[in-house]
């Protein structure tokens, strides 16, 4: 069966503190997208990850993927209010997406 | 803009009556993929159409059936909804051979069961 878990599945953090939260998933893949929800809405794309060793930079988050430890980390730099949502990982098995547990993030100024 | 549309936005049904959920995309994309979503849960998958192929989850109950009549079009009908059927609904797009595009997901739309 497969499983992606991400650790932790509650965040609380200081503004300007760094973090990471790590999706760990259990079968073959070197696909991994990580998503942002915000409260009632939809799921925004934030970083694909193609390769083993990918890493990808936007703003604040930086996010990469080691696929022989089947481990992705979505690193959050100096963090800010406005990163405030739910993260989710997914794995790319086969053009269907299997979704992580998803991390509740919220930052206090 | 090129997009996913889903409407409702908010659909509110009641118990047992059959409701009928719709998406539409002008993104050309092959493949499209229902999704529900339960308060703090992730994204599960129902159902996806590969073309006019359908392709249905183990686990997706039967009382959840879909129809896509065309590329642009995807419907999702619960036959005879319950109270645990109260959920967020995503609507995704992708294109096969495109992974690096990951999948594009409509604003979806949220099932109140009453």
């Amino acid at each position: 069966e497969l499983k992606v878990e991400q650790n932790p599945l509650f965040l609380s953090m200081q503004e300007g503190k760094n973090y990471t939260i790590y999706c760990n998933y259990s079968t073959t893949s070197d696909r991994l997208y990580w998503y942002r929800q915000d409260p009632g809405k939809s799921l925004e794309s934030l970083f694909v990850l193609l390769s083993n060793g990918a890493v990808k930079q936007e703003g604040r988050l930086m996010a990469s993927l080691d696929t022989k430890a089947r481990l992705s980390t979505l690193h959050i730099t100096a963090a800010v209010h406005d990163l405030s949502a739910t993260y989710f990982c997914a794995v790319d098995i086969g053009n269907q997406f299997y979704f992580g547990t998803g991390t509740s993030l919220t930052v206090i100024p | 803009d090129a997009m996913v549309i889903q409407n409702p936005r908010y659909q509110v049904t009641q118990f047992g009556k059959p409701v009928t959920l719709s998406c539409s995309q002008t993104l050309n994309h092959n493949v499209m993929y229902w999704y529900q979503q339960k308060s703090s849960q992730a994204p599960k998958l129902l159902f996806h159409y590969y073309d006019k192929d359908f392709n249905n989850e183990a686990d997706t109950p039967d009382n959840f059936q879909s129809r896509r009549p065309n590329t642009s079009f995807c419907f999702l009908d619960i036959r005879s909804p319950g109270l645990g059927d109260a959920a967020m609904y995503l609507c995704a797009t992708s294109r096969e051979g495109a992974a690096f595009y990951g999948y594009t997901f409509g604003s979806g739309t949220r099932l109140t069961v009453v």
